[in-house]
């Protein structure tokens, strides 16, 4: 079985600062993780994903992650928050690339000008 | 490439009624998924089709719920009949075996 906690309901940073979205997983197989951001009556759209590889991941609009397996996290970041990055984000788990993926309960992003 | 369509995007109805929600994934994806996600949670899956074949259903209400996909393509998912627990935003979507999952814009149902 997996899960997903995605530790803060909601997180406010100022614009310009550092942005840090944590995520732990819990797999029983090796896992592929995801990061995807939903907007506001929007469906989800992917920032990024680990499958295998290299364990620092770079996704769009600046978003990054590194995947830690002795942690079993998976947190997101971003150097330099912007109002446009306010929005729902979402970390995922699945076994493989086909199969389906178990989400965490989300956090909110707050970026205060 | 066009993405996921869903339609409707909003439908309120009452307990009891039925309701039936449409999804055209992005073309030559094989696998398709219908999630659902409850206000202040992460999405749910429902039910996995490849082609036109049921891969996971074990968290589909079956009492209430039914999904079919004919001939491969399209996906219909129906409650009949809805509680009020049944709100939520329900999200299709598609995949090319062992890739990406591509989101539809989503169908929020309001039961009251």
């Amino acid at each position: 079985a997996q899960s997903v906690t995605q530790l803060g309901s909601h997180v406010s940073v100022s614009e310009g600062a550092l942005v840090l979205l944590r995520c732990n997983y819990s797999s029983s197989v090796p896992p592929y993780l995801f990061w995807y951001v939903q907007y506001p009556n929007q469906g989800l759209q992917l920032l990024l994903k680990y499958t295998t590889g290299a364990t620092l991941v770079k996704g769009i609009n600046g978003f990054e992650a590194e995947f830690k397996k002795s942690e079993t996290s998976f947190h997101l970041t971003k150097p330099s928050a912007h109002m446009s990055d306010a929005a729902e984000y979402f970390c995922a788990v699945s076994a493989s690339g086909n199969t389906p993926l178990v989400f965490g309960k989300g956090t909110r992003l707050s970026v205060i000008a | 490439e066009a993405g996921v369509a869903q339609s409707p995007r909003y439908k309120i109805i009452e307990k009891r009624q039925s309701v039936a929600f449409w999804c055209n994934p992005i073309s030559g994806h094989a696998t398709l998924y219908w999630y659902q996600q409850i206000l202040g949670q992460g999405p749910k899956l429902l039910i996995q089709f490849q082609n036109n074949g049921v891969v996971d259903d074990s968290q589909l209400p079956k009492d209430r719920f039914s999904a079919e996909r004919l001939k491969g393509v399209d996906s219909t998912l129906k409650i009949q009949p809805a509680k009020l627990e049944d709100s939520a935003v329900y999200l299709c979507a598609s995949s090319l075996a062992g890739n990406e999952q591509f989101f539809g814009p989503g169908t929020r149902l309001t039961v009251l």
